[in-house]
C-alpha cells in the first residue's frame, strides 16, 4: 500500500534562518506531488507541485522554493524564513498522470518564525 | 481562471440534524469535485467526490449532488454525529491547467 512521510512535524524557527521540509512517498512511482500551505483557520494555498523529477510548477511568488531529486522525494526550502511563512504546510501525492484523482496528505509540518 | 466559493464558512447543527455545505465553481470545463475532511491539526482526508457526468452520488450518511447548469455542488450529511465535527474543503478540477481549486472551508460543529 501507499504511504506519504512528511517531517519533521513541528519546527520553530527564527527569522531569516534556512528551512529545509522532506516529504517521501512509498509504494507508488511516479507520483505527482503537492505542497501546499495552510493558515490557520484558512483553507488550501497551492505552492508547489511536480509531474516528475526536476519538474516544478510554481504557484505563488514567495522566498520558498521546492525541488524533487529523486521520483519519489518533494522537498521545500527558503533560505531566509519571513514572520509570513508560519502556518501549516502539507505535502501530498496523486497517482501519477491523473491529477483529477484522491489526493493523499502527509501529516503536516506545523512551521512557527519566531 | 477557475474559483470556487464555499458557503457557510461556520455551520452549527444539532446532533442528529443534516448539514449542507454548498459550493459554486466558474469554469464550466472543471470535471472533478472531491470533498475533504479535516479534524483538527490533522490532515485532510478525501470522504466523497463526484465527476461531472454524474449527478449525485451517495455514501452511507454522506452524499454529494452535482449541478452542472447551475455550476454548484453540495455536501450532505444526514443524521449528524459528533465525530462529524472538522472543517470541510470542497475543491474542484480543470483540466485546463491541471489545478485542483479549493475552497475557503466550512467548520461544522455538531452540538450535543
Amino acid at each position: 500500500s501507499q504511504t506519504i512521510h512528511q517531517w519533521p512535524a513541528t519546527l520553530v524557527q527564527p527569522v531569516g534562518s534556512p528551512l529545509s521540509l522532506e516529504c517521501t512517498v512509498e509504494g507508488t512511482s511516479n507520483p505527482n506531488l503537492y505542497w501546499y500551505r495552510q493558515a490557520a483557520g484558512r483553507g488550501l494555498q497551492l505552492l508547489f507541485y511536480s509531474i516528475g523529477i526536476g519538474q516544478i510548477s510554481s504557484e505563488v511568488p514567495q522566498n520558498l522554493s521546492a525541488s524533487r531529486p529523486q521520483d519519489r522525494q518533494f522537498i521545500l526550502s527558503s533560505k531566509k524564513l519571513l514572520l509570513s511563512d508560519s502556518g501549516f504546510y502539507l505535502c501530498a501525492w496523486t497517482t501519477g498522470g491523473l491529477m483529477n484523482t484522491e489526493a493523499f496528505f502527509g501529516q503536516g509540518t506545523r512551521l512557527t518564525v519566531v | 481562471g477557475e474559483n470556487v466559493e464555499q458557503h457557510p464558512s461556520t455551520l452549527s447543527v444539532q446532533e442528529g440534524d443534516s448539514a449542507v455545505i454548498k459550493c459554486t465553481y466558474s469554469d464550466s470545463a472543471s470535471n472533478y469535485f472531491p470533498w475533504y475532511k479535516q479534524e483538527l491539526g490533522k490532515r485532510p482526508q478525501l470522504i466523497i467526490d463526484i465527476r461531472s457526468n454524474v449527478g449525485e452520488k451517495k455514501d452511507q450518511r454522506i452524499a454529494v449532488t452535482l449541478n452542472k447548469t447551475a455550476k454548484h455542488f453540495s455536501l450532505h450529511i444526514t443524521e449528524t454525529q459528533p465525530e462529524d465535527s472538522a472543517v470541510y474543503f470542497c475543491a474542484a478540477f480543470l483540466d485546463s491547467n491541471y489545478q485542483l481549486i479549493w475552497g475557503a472551508g466550512t467548520k461544522l460543529i455538531i452540538k450535543p
